[in-house]
């Protein structure tokens, strides 16, 4: 199995455009979270779906921060308009269905930096 | 609030020793409590799992105690080596699967 894979390894932008991280899951995990990482907050998580649904969003900082799975084998965490705040580490991580001892396989990480 | 402490940001031992990790949680009810290891630039990797009924979990040269009394992981490492340098992460999680990671605990093993 490929595991999880995100796409861009790296981006670098400036504050105001538009940024998009994409998600594919390992085949047949049907839950996915999408976390950040920062020096200074650790590993938060931002919001996690479940067979393709939302299920907690209560991480995700303010309304520049959005995403959507549509399907079971993809999903985007979009922010517009990115601030330099936003510059960490996004992963996003896949599980078998929601459950006790659901072991979340990570995915390399998205390093945004915001100019 | 839920909050999770795990022990000093560094934690530096001789190979050979065993290496002792602690992972402290208030306002917290978590149905399974997992340890995580990292290594620069990559996504945390799953080491165990243990759950709310059980005292101790071992794989190879790993063991993880998880006591909801005193609301408290250890996760050990024996016969440590310089390969298992890395920073260590504790996840509380809920039957739900959402899990609240600590900051983690750099561990360097020096030979």
């Amino acid at each position: 199995d490929a595991g999880v894979i995100q796409s861009p390894r790296h981006e670098v932008t400036e504050m105001g455009q538009e940024v998009t991280l994409r998600c594919k899951p390992i085949s047949g995990h049907n839950s996915l979270f999408w976390y950040r990482q920062t020096m200074m907050r650790g590993l938060e998580l931002l919001i996690y779906f479940n067979n393709n649904v939302p299920i907690d969003d209560s991480g995700m900082p303010e309304d520049r921060f959005s995403a959507k799975m549509p399907n079971a084998s993809f999903s985007t965490l979009k922010i517009q308009p990115s601030e330099p705040r936003d510059s960490a580490v996004y992963f996003c991580a896949s599980s078998t269905s929601g459950g006790q001892g659901e072991t979340q396989y990570f995915g390399p990480g998205t390093r945004l930096l915001v100019l | 609030s839920q909050k999770i402490e795990q022990n000093s940001e560094a934690l530096n031992i001789q190979e050979g020793k065993t290496a002792t990790l602690t992972c402290n949680y208030t306002n917290y009810s978590p149905a399974y409590l997992q340890w995580y290891r990292q290594d620069p630039g990559r996504g945390p990797v799953f080491l165990l799992l243990i759950r709310e009924n059980e005292k101790e979990k071992r794989k190879e040269r790993l063991k993880v105690t998880f006591d909801t009394t005193l609301k408290q992981s250890l996760f050990h490492i024996t016969a440590s080596q310089p390969a298992d340098s890395a920073t260590y992460l504790c996840a509380l999680s809920t039957n739900a699967g959402k899990s609240t990671f600590g900051d983690g605990t750099t561990l360097t093993v020096k030979p």
